[in-house]
């Protein structure tokens, strides 16, 4: 364990299908992000959130919906998915930074979009 | 188009001897650099970093390498171990002015595998 939980780690989902992905870490750390990993493609940032307000949302498409109740727990919200969308969504968060620059990731949840 | 670029994307090396992975970038602003290693089903976990303020940095078998005039960095692993087998991602970032950190871009990755 990384420090950075995210639940649930396979989810296969309908296209008319609403799931919600979560991902938590007790680091202390302030800054969240949502990063997706395609195959044969970089890791695409998604969306961050600092102090728990949305700093950068990456024409990600309307479909996937972040929320960030707290500076622990961050939650994407997925609605009417298309099959491209299939991937590993990873969570991170990092410290606001001083020193050691790094995100600390989570073990993903792998999509399926049938 | 892509600002971090690891144009091999698997590199086969014998156990014992030197992996050398490459990575190339074209944003001038990027000052910050950092590799991730991947294994399957797990989530990438911070490597080594450099800063761009110098051009070496070692920690144990790992040493990364900067090369500021050709927007290059290496990641040099010896002796290699068949543990070091996973997918390596490059990435890179701009420190903003006053020191916060600038989101990280990441490369495609390359997986290493160290064969026995």
């Amino acid at each position: 364990e990384t420090g950075v939980t995210q639940t649930p780690r396979h989810l296969v989902m309908g296209m008319t299908n609403k799931k919600s992905l979560k991902c938590e870490q007790h680091l202390g750390h302030n800054a969240m992000y949502w990063y997706k990993q395609s195959a044969k493609k970089p890791l695409e940032l998604m969306f961050v959130y600092n102090f728990k307000e949305q700093t950068e949302n990456n024409s990600v498409p309307s479909r996937f919906s972040p929320e960030c109740p707290n500076s622990s727990h961050l939650f994407l919200h997925l609605h009417t998915l298309q099959p491209e969308d299939s991937a590993l969504y990873l969570c991170a968060s990092s410290q606001d930074p001083r020193g050691n620059y790094g995100y600390t990731f989570g073990s993903g949840t792998r999509l399926t979009v049938v | 188009d892509q600002q971090v670029k690891q144009n091999s994307p698997s590199l086969s090396v014998q156990e014992g001897r030197i992996s050398i992975l490459n990575c190339d970038y074209t944003n001038s602003m990027f000052d910050y650099f950092l590799w991730y290693k991947k294994y399957p089903a797990e989530g990438p976990t911070f490597l080594i970093s450099i800063s761009s303020i110098k051009d070496k940095n070692e920690d144990g078998r790992f040493t990364v390498f900067l090369n500021k005039s050709a927007k290059h960095l290496s990641l040099h692993i010896v002796p290699s171990q068949p543990g070091d087998s996973a997918v390596y991602f490059c990435a890179a970032s701009v420190m903003n002015y006053g020191g916060s950190q600038g989101n990280l871009i990441f490369g495609k990755g390359t997986k290493l595998s160290v064969k026995p």
